[in-house]
């Protein structure tokens, strides 16, 4: 079964600093990896999606990276801002049919002014 | 947007009364998913569809039934419900097959008393 560790599970920064939250996983049989974010009594946006077979995602100044032998991922957010201030996910897909995801319980972000 | 909606958006109702969440999508997509969120063990996947009538199990689908008759809706139901199904429902599609990129819809809180 797969399990699911962000670390860590909250954290405060002031605006400007350059982050990164770790995802790490125990089955490394994946078949894509999922970034999401969610603001408070909200659903989730996805972020970036990272197949398998690739190393790394960007959008903007989100950066995802995947080493799947070792289980992990990271989420690099550079520049920070108090709207990034949320809960972040991840969450690996297994194969197989539909993909399904498993979710860690979240980095809570707080970017300060 | 992906297009999902989700009703009703809240909910209280009695112990041992049957309940039906109701997803919908207006983008013709073929997988669906419903989740569950509860604090400390972030979200869960109950059941999951990948077509018209093709319907399987999640992690934690004791309790719940699905029905797909439509491409556009997916319904969960909660036969008779517990204080333990107390929670924040999710819907997802998956937005490109290949892929299998999850979009949630903005949930569903039920509170069974």
């Amino acid at each position: 079964k797969q399990e699911v560790t962000q670390i860590p599970a909250a954290l405060s920064v002031p605006e400007g600093e350059n982050l990164v939250l770790n995802c790490s996983f125990t089955d490394s049989a994946i078949y894509n990896l999922q970034w999401f974010r969610q603001d408070p009594g909200k659903g989730l946006t996805s972020l970036l999606l990272i197949q398998s077979s690739q190393r790394e995602q960007t959008s903007g100044r989100l950066n995802a990276s995947l080493d799947k032998s070792s289980g992990r991922s990271t989420l690099y957010i550079a520049a920070s801002q108090p709207g990034d201030s949320a809960t972040y996910l991840c969450a690996p897909g297994r194969p197989g049919t539909a993909s399904k995801l498993t979710f860690g319980t979240g980095t809570r972000l707080q970017v300060t002014l | 947007d992906a297009g999902i909606t989700q009703s009703p958006r809240h909910k209280v109702t009695e112990t041992g009364t049957p309940v039906t969440l109701r997803c919908h999508q207006t983008e013709n997509h073929r997988y669906m998913y419903w989740y569950r969120q509860d604090p400390g063990h972030g979200l869960r996947l109950i059941h999951y569809s990948y077509g018209v009538k093709d319907t399987d199990k999640g992690e934690v689908s004791d309790g719940y039934s699905v029905s797909r008759s439509k491409t556009e809706d997916f319904l969960l139901t909660l036969e008779s419900a517990t204080s333990s199904q107390t929670s924040v429902y999710f819907c997802a599609i998956s937005l490109r097959d290949v892929t299998y990129e999850q979009y949630f819809g903005p949930g569903t809180r039920l509170t069974v008393t």
